[in-house]
This record gives structure tokens, C-alpha cells and sequence, in this order.
């Protein structure tokens, strides 16, 4: 029972171009949701969130989008670099838990 | 200055053996965590301590055993080990201060032969 998914094991994409990143979710009950990255051999490391009253949160090149009435979210790289590639980790939260619920991850890779 | 240490980082043991898991962190969070990440690189959670006290056990053989000592400390002990216990081990922590958001170690690479 994944209760988050994301669907697109790899991504590739040009230097400068945007990166696109899903997930999708299957619980009405999450009210917080975040995006980790991570390289090889190292943890996940924390890069944006969102709380589920908001739509959006951008952070520098970063912004989450949440469609909660879809139960997905994206997470978009402008202008993406060569130094984010890495697998990205969607992951949710149910509040009255505090524990995270996390997809598959989905690997960037950004070509100078 | 390493926010979550664990060690160690790689460990290769036979099956049968009992072996630790050790987490630190300074951060000054009151809350710890146990991830595992499976062959399919799935990342679940497996224990969450509160201040000392145990307030999540998902479902994981009694074979593992978490221990806190004190709230920078969460130790993950491993009795009997088996070859399906090879994965990689996060520790992570969080604190209602950090917005809950949780911050990961650089995870322990066990294999077990």
C-alpha cells in the first residue's frame, strides 16, 4: 500500500532548462509535505516543503506546486544545473503521526 | 560538525550476529528516528523516540531493538541478523522548533553474508 508514489523512476534534462519532478498521493489526511534530495553514499537532505494550506512555496530556484483536490504535487528546478542531480524523495506527513510517508524517489540528471 | 553522525557507516557481518547502530546528534532536537531503505530503495520508517520514550514502532521483528539513552542518542541494536536485514540505515532527527522537518545522518550501508 504506497500511499506515495512517484511514478517517473529518472528525469533528464538540459542544463538551464526547468526540471519537473511528481508525486502523487493517495491519503486526504496528509497536512505537510517535502521534498528531500540526495546524492550517493549520503543522506536525504532536506530541500523545500509545503503545508496543505498553501499552493505553492518557492524557495530560489525551487518551487513545490500542490494540487490537493488532484493529490499531487511537483516540485519545479529553474534553471536546473548539473549539480542537482541526485534522486529526489517526495515525502508526506500526517500530523497527528509525525511520521513520513516517502516515494520511491526519482532520479535527475542535469546535462551540461 | 555533523548534525546527525551515525557509525558505523559500513558494516559487513554474518548472519546470526548481533550487531549496533549508533546515532548522534546535536541539533538539540527532541525527537529521533530509525529509517530503513530496502533493496527498492523505498525509505520507511521503522522507530521514532520522543524524548527517550518509544512513540512510533512500525511493524519490525523484535529482532531490533532501539535504545536512547538520553534524547541526542537513539542506538538501533540488531539481534540474530539475517540476510534479509542488508539495507541501508538512516537516523535521522526533528524538533517542533525545526518546523518538524526531519534531518537525516548519512546512513549505514549493512550487509548481511
Amino acid at each position: 500500500d504506497q500511499q506515495v508514489k512517484q511514478n517517473s523512476p529518472s528525469l533528464s534534462v538540459q542544463e538551464g532548462r526547468i526540471s519537473i519532478l511528481n508525486c502523487d498521493y493517495t491519503n486526504s489526511m496528509f497536512d505537510y509535505f517535502l521534498w528531500y534530495k540526495k546524492y550517493p553514499a549520503e543522506g536525504p537532505t532536506f530541500l523545500i516543503s509545503i503545508s496543505s494550506i498553501k499552493d505553492k512555496n518557492e524557495d530560489g530556484r525551487f518551487t513545490v506546486f500542490l494540487n490537493k483536490s488532484a493529490k499531487h504535487l511537483s516540485l519545479h528546478i529553474v534553471p536546473s544545473q548539473p549539480g542537482d542531480s541526485a534522486v529526489y524523495f517526495c515525502a508526506a506527513r500526517k500530523s497527528n503521526t509525525g511520521k513520513l510517508i516517502f516515494g520511491q524517489g526519482t532520479t535527475l540528471q542535469v546535462k551540461p | 560538525d555533523t548534525a546527525v553522525s551515525q557509525t558505523p557507516k559500513y558494516l559487513v557481518t554474518q548472519m546470526g550476529n548481533d550487531k549496533s547502530i549508533k546515532c548522534e546528534q546535536n541539533l538539540g532536537h527532541d525527537t529521533m528516528y530509525w529509517y530503513k531503505q530496502d533493496s527498492k530503495k523505498f525509505l520507511k520508517i521503522m522507530f521514532s523516540y520522543n524524548n527517550k520514550e518509544l512513540i512510533i514502532n512500525e511493524t519490525v521483528p523484535n529482532r531490533f531493538s532501539p535504545k536512547s539513552p538520553d534524547k541526542a542518542h537513539l542506538n538501533l541494536h540488531i539481534n540474530s541478523l539475517e540476510l534479509g536485514d542488508s539495507a541501508v540505515y538512516f537516523c535521522a532527527s526533528s524538533s517542533a522548533s525545526s518546523g518538524n522537518t526531519i534531518y537525516f545522518g548519512e546512513g549505514s550501508w549493512l550487509t548481511v553474508v
